[in-house]
């Protein structure tokens, strides 16, 4: 069963600008969520979707959100760029329900200038 | 609310050693607890899981179990290789939402370094 994948790997933006992160939950999976990775903040958590609707979310300012599309697969959208928006960001996806395991994907690796 | 305390790293271990990292949670009601890995460059992965007071995850000769009298989830490993090195994270299922969610709350993250 393939695992959870994200694109891109790896972004260069500058301040400003905005940006879009997809993620691919693994088959049959229908919880997506988002986490910010950050040295000095851990990871921290952005917000989770199930069946196209958002029901969780963090404490991130609304420039940070997100989608979920009948297939499962996500998108999140940062807007006005700034420099401590530079991350990991990770995507992870759970079966139905609540309170399971969450299996990560390889991250997307975002630099601010 | 609901949070986690991992012991600070980094963690330094010859090869063969024993490995334990320490893992303490506040939670109300019976969260699920986690040990995810990271290795470097990569995603985290899912090392083992404990749902209920007792219970004992192990995977890889990776052991934890979960302690509700002292609120505690340590990590445990017999013999350590240089292939263990990583980051190690805690984690709990965020009990305190309203709803059903799969939201996790992590611990800070331990670093371990494996010396041949």
């Amino acid at each position: 069963k393939a695992g959870v994948t994200q694109t891109p790997r790896y972004l260069i933006k500058t301040r400003g600008q905005q940006v879009t992160l997809s993620c691919s939950p693994i088959s049959g999976h229908r919880s997506v969520s988002w986490y910010q990775q950050t040295p000095g903040q851990g990871l921290q958590f952005l917000f989770e979707y199930f069946s196209e609707t958002q029901r969780n979310k963090g404490n991130f300012p609304g420039r940070f959100s997100g989608r979920q599309f009948s297939n499962s697969r996500s998108e999140m959208n940062v807007s006005t760029l700034e420099l401590g928006d530079s991350a990991l960001y990770l995507c992870a996806s759970s079966r139905e329900g609540g309170y399971n395991e969450q299996f990560f994907g390889p991250g997307t690796r975002l630099t601010v200038l | 609310g609901n949070s986690v305390t991992q012991m600070e790293g980094p963690v330094t271990l010859s090869e063969e050693a024993f490995l334990t990292i320490n893992c303490t949670y506040t939670a109300t009601g019976y969260p699920s607890l986690f040990w995810y890995v990271q290795y470097p460059g990569e995603g985290l992965q899912l090392l083992l899981k404990a749902t209920k007071a007792d219970d004992k995850g192990s995977n890889k000769g990776f052991e934890a179990t979960y302690r509700k009298e002292t609120t505690s989830f340590h990590l445990e490993k017999g013999s350590v290789q240089v292939s263990d090195s990583a980051v190690y994270f805690c984690a709990l299922s965020d009990q305190n939402y309203g709803g059903a969610t799969n939201k996790l709350i992590f611990g800070t993250g331990t670093l371990l370094a494996v010396q041949p």
